[in-house]
């Protein structure tokens, strides 16, 4: 069976400052991919990134960056120099690499305050 | 591309009445999904389909029925709603590389409130 758990229930930060959320997994796959989607206040699940399980380098899009560790099963995601548009709920999600069906966390609600 | 669409947006229920939602891609997808989203608890799996005649169970799939006749349409039918599927539905699809799974996108959503 698949766990995503995500322990933040919610943030709050002050514009520019750094945030970073949790996400640790559990799987008895070898072979899986890791996601992260954002849920804004509009509603629409926006996809932002799928990492494969053989591949632990770090990656940086902008003002976001993801931590992947296989030897912790984590999946961290760090929005740095936080804006208001960032004000969302992100969830973190795993699959088993030739399986479609999606496990996600319960979601951290990120606020932003201007 | 219109991407995955879902119809309707908001939709308020009795107990015991029948509906459905109406989920469609236009990408050509092999794989369609639904979840349903309840506060604290993030996305859960209530039916999905890896292809036109086939579905199969997820997570959650007591009181909802689904079928797939043909790769672009994967409708959810509500048999008899409780307040308990009160929720937020979401549809999506996903095609495939050449060795894996690709990535879930998803539809809008679909508020649903069952009084």
């Amino acid at each position: 069976a698949q766990k995503v758990t995500q322990a933040q229930t919610e943030i709050s930060v002050v514009e520019k400052e750094d945030v970073t959320l949790d996400c640790v997994y559990e799987t008895r796959d070898t072979t899986y991919y890791l996601f992260w989607y954002k849920q804004p206040p509009s509603g629409e699940l926006v996809f932002l990134i799928r990492r494969n399980s053989f591949d632990e380098q770090n990656e940086i899009s902008g003002r976001y960056s993801w931590n992947f560790q296989k030897s912790t099963s984590s999946f961290n995601f760090t929005i740095t120099a936080s804006q208001v548009v960032d004000s969302a709920v992100y969830f973190c999600a795993l699959s088993a690499v030739n399986d479609y069906k999606l496990s996600f966390g319960a979601g951290t609600t990120v606020t932003v305050r201007a | 591309n219109a991407g995955v669409t879902q119809t309707p947006k908001f939709q308020v229920l009795k107990t015991g009445q029948s509906m459905t939602l109406q989920c469609a891609q236009d990408m050509n997808h092999e794989y369609m999904s639904w979840y349903r989203q309840d506060p604290g608890m993030g996305l859960r799996l209530i039916h999905y389909s890896v292809g036109a005649g086939i579905t199969d169970q997820g997570e959650v799939p007591n009181g909802y029925n689904v079928s797939r006749s043909t790769t672009e349409d994967f409708p959810l039918r509500l048999l008899s709603a409780a307040p308990s599927q009160t929720s937020v539905y979401f549809c999506a699809s996903s095609g495939r590389t050449l060795w894996s799974t690709d990535t879930q996108y998803f539809g809008p959503g679909t508020r649903l409130t069952v009084l």
